[in-house]
């Protein structure tokens, strides 16, 4: 089966740095890779996603980038605000049917003011 | 559009009892319903998948008897945690898909803390 691995697992940046998560995973035949931000408390919520036919993805201040050839995939925050401090999953699945992702570890990003 | 809801959001009971969490998608019609668990710090570990109608398809490891869950229509999902004990603690978070537009996502409800004393 599928193999996500996450790092760092804590990212500690003051406000206005950027934060780099990376992620690799197992399995070639992955080909959605979604990430998600969870605050204290909450359940996960979509932030951004990319599937393999992409290698980049913008939305704002966060950005996603994929490398098949490596099998690794990553989530780029820049100009990084307090509220930005969450837990982020990466997670890697393939798309259609049940669709049921393997998550990653998590990493814990605090945002200092 | 895509919300989930779960109820309770807290949860404390006492050791042997029986506990309802429910999870409803509120604007689509789920065919696929998720439970996970999460303990603190950790990943998200899936329990179980559902579709309406159907019996659920367990984890390995997980134990259908202590872990029922109901997929009776395509807006409601119940777990319940049988015979509660403290290792039972923990977060349990539930998402669910559905067809069209909601196909081949995941979207998750905001947890119930389950706290077994």
């Amino acid at each position: 089966g599928e193999n996500v691995e996450q790092h760092p697992s804590t990212l500690s940046v003051q406000e206005g740095d950027s934060a780099v998560i990376k992620c690799t995973y197992s399995d070639s035949a992955s080909n959605y890779f979604p990430w998600y931000k969870q605050e204290l408390g909450k359940g996960p919520q979509l932030i951004i996603d990319i599937r393999s036919n992409v290698g980049e993805k913008k939305d704002q201040r966060i950005a996603v980038t994929l490398n098949k050839t490596a099998k690794h995939f990553s989530l780029h925050i820049t100009e990084t605000q307090p509220e930005d401090s969450a837990v982020y999953f990466c997670a890697a699945t393939l798309s259609g049917g049940s669709y049921i992702p393997t998550f990653g570890r998590g990493t814990s990003l605090i945002v200092h003011p | 559009g895509a919300v989930v809801s779960q109820h309770p959001s807290r949860v404390i009971c006492k050791s042997g009892t029986s506990v309802k969490i429910e999870c409803r998608s509120l604007d689509f019609q789920a065919t696929t319903m998720f439970w996970y668990r999460q303990f603190p710090k950790q990943s998200l570990m899936l329990m179980a998948t559902s579709n309406e109608g159907s019996k659920a398809t367990y984890e390995q490891g997980v134990e259908k008897d202590k872990f029922l869950i109901n997929h009776a229509s395509l807006t409601l999902s119940t777990l319940t945690v049988t015979s509660a004990h403290p290792e039972d603690s923990s977060f349990y978070i539930c998402s669910a898909s559905g067809t069209g537009a909601f196909y081949g996502e995941q979207y998750f409800g905001p947890g119930t803390r389950l706290t077994v004393t």
